[in-house]
């Protein structure tokens, strides 16, 4: 079946460092990635998303690259601030409504 | 715009209790999707609808049951609540497998 990994958390950084947040799926044919972030007390939101192999998915400087050839779709941000703080969700979807979720990475930003 | 609304926001059962969380959309969204979130292991899919009066199990559909009567409403009803059901338990809707997931805001759930 499907499966998400995401890189062990939680992730520590100070302000304005470069942020990487890895995640490897497993699909049987062709599905929808999805970065989601998570507030305290929230329900999960969109960050970005890429619906086709080499697709870039890019929103409030985050960025994420749908590579097939890797199964992968790293999040990257060039210069994390304290409001990044989250917890953020990688997903995939390969039927409507049945959506697949990595375990999360909780991200801290110290000023 | 209300999106997704979950009710009630909070909740405390004793085991062998039976209740319904209910679930509700504004967006006319086709899909709807109860997710279970347990500390350590992301959200896992309990039951799924692609249509008014037609639902499914997911991952985790053990103890759960659903309908789906009209397009806007999803309860998720707890049969005989334990505590291996203590968990927050998010509904989210949408409209295809290219389209972002809307979720609600949960309900924590806790089983004495």
């Amino acid at each position: 079946g499907d499966s998400v990994t995401q890189m062990e958390g939680p992730v520590t950084l100070s302000e304005e460092a470069f942020l990487t947040i890895n995640c490897t799926y497993t699909a049987t044919g062709y599905p929808s990635l999805f970065w989601y972030v998570q507030y305290p007390g929230e329900g999960l939101q969109l960050l970005l998303k890429a619906t086709k192999a080499d697709d870039k998915g890019s929103n409030k400087g985050f960025e994420a690259t749908y590579r097939k050839e890797t199964t992968s779709f790293h999040l990257e941000k060039g210069s994390v601030q304290v409001s990044d703080s989250a917890v953020y969700f990688c997903a995939l979807n390969e039927i409507a409504g049945k959506s697949t979720f990595g375990d999360g990475t909780t991200l801290t930003v110290k000023p | 715009n209300a999106g997704v609304t979950q009710t009630p926001k909070f909740q405390v059962l004793k085991t062998g209790q039976s209740m319904t969380l209910q679930c509700a959309q504004d967006m006319n969204h086709e899909y709807m999707s109860w997710y279970r979130q347990d500390p350590g292991m992301g959200l896992r899919l309990i039951h799924y609808s692609v249509g008014a009066g037609i639902t499914d199990q997911g991952e985790v559909p053990n103890g759960y049951n659903v309908s789906r009567s009209t397009t806007e409403d999803f309860p998720l009803r707890l049969l005989s609540a334990a505590p291996s059901q203590t968990s927050v338990y998010f509904c989210a809707s949408s409209t295809g497998r290219h389209t972002e997931a809307f979720f609600g805001q949960g309900t924590r759930l806790t089983v004495v």
